[in-house]
């Protein structure tokens, strides 16, 4: 069955850098586009950013472009996302998620989660 | 960027009840728009995908449609277990947002 799992969240100084880890099985990694989204304590969700399958396009939240880079090794069957200059305010739950098709159809599969707290 | 406004925010309605829930994006996203539920401490789930196709194994009480700019959600006969935060999102063009959410609760 289709699993997400993710890694490398935790506490971290304001300025500081985080690199997130998303490890895919149970489907064929390369075909599909994924996200990245994300949930501040007791908020909505905000998507984060998006590669598509052969990781061509990629594209960010306002919030975030210029500090955060999202990419993926189909190799490893991983998708990652770079966090750096990291600011109280991204502290959330991280979730990646797999599109359901090549094209834009929305997340079919999530992860579990990833907790970021950015504090001094 | 596309705003995507979703109404009503909160919404308390009972077991057997028939509710509707609208988001209204701020230009044309032709049809791309998803619809998820999230419960407490757990990942979103997909419901509806293309504006109103059915994910697949979701329940077929829930169904989703669009008229030009305004996409609904409708669940036609509400179970215990869809009382949950329900959210749009456009896939048109960058950036991917969200609805703020509606949290339906139990009457």
């Amino acid at each position: 069955q289709v699993q997400l799992v993710e890694s490398g969240g935790g506490v971290v100084q304001p300025g500081g850098s985080l690199r997130l880890s998303c490890a895919a099985s149970g489907f064929t990694f390369n075909n599909y586009a994924m996200h990245w989204v994300r949930q501040a304590p007791g908020k909505g969700l905000e998507w984060v950013a998006f590669i598509r399958s052969d990781g061509s396009n990629k594209g960010y939240a306002d919030s975030v472009r210029g500090r955060f880079t999202i990419s993926r090794d189909n190799s490893k069957r991983k998708l990652f996302l770079q966090m750096d200059s990291l600011r109280p305010e991204d502290t959330a739950v991280y979730y990646c998620a797999k599109d359901r098709s090549a094209s834009l159809q929305g997340g079919d599969y999530w992860g579990q989660g990833s907790l970021v707290m950015v504090s001094s | 960027d596309i705003q995507l406004t979703q109404s009503p925010s909160f919404l308390s309605a009972s077991v057997g009840d028939r509710v509707t829930i609208t988001c209204r994006a701020s230009q044309d996203i032709n049809i791309y728009l998803a619809w998820y539920q999230q419960k407490p401490g757990k990942a979103p789930k997909l419901l509806i995908y293309a504006a109103s196709t059915l994910q697949s194994g979701v329940p077929s009480r829930f169904s989703g449609s669009e008229s030009a700019t305004e996409f609904t959600l409708t669940i036609s006969s509400l179970q215990p277990e869809d009382f949950a935060t329900y959210y749009c999102q456009q896939l048109n063009s960058y950036p991917y947002t969200f609805g703020q959410g509606t949290k339906l609760e139990i009457k």
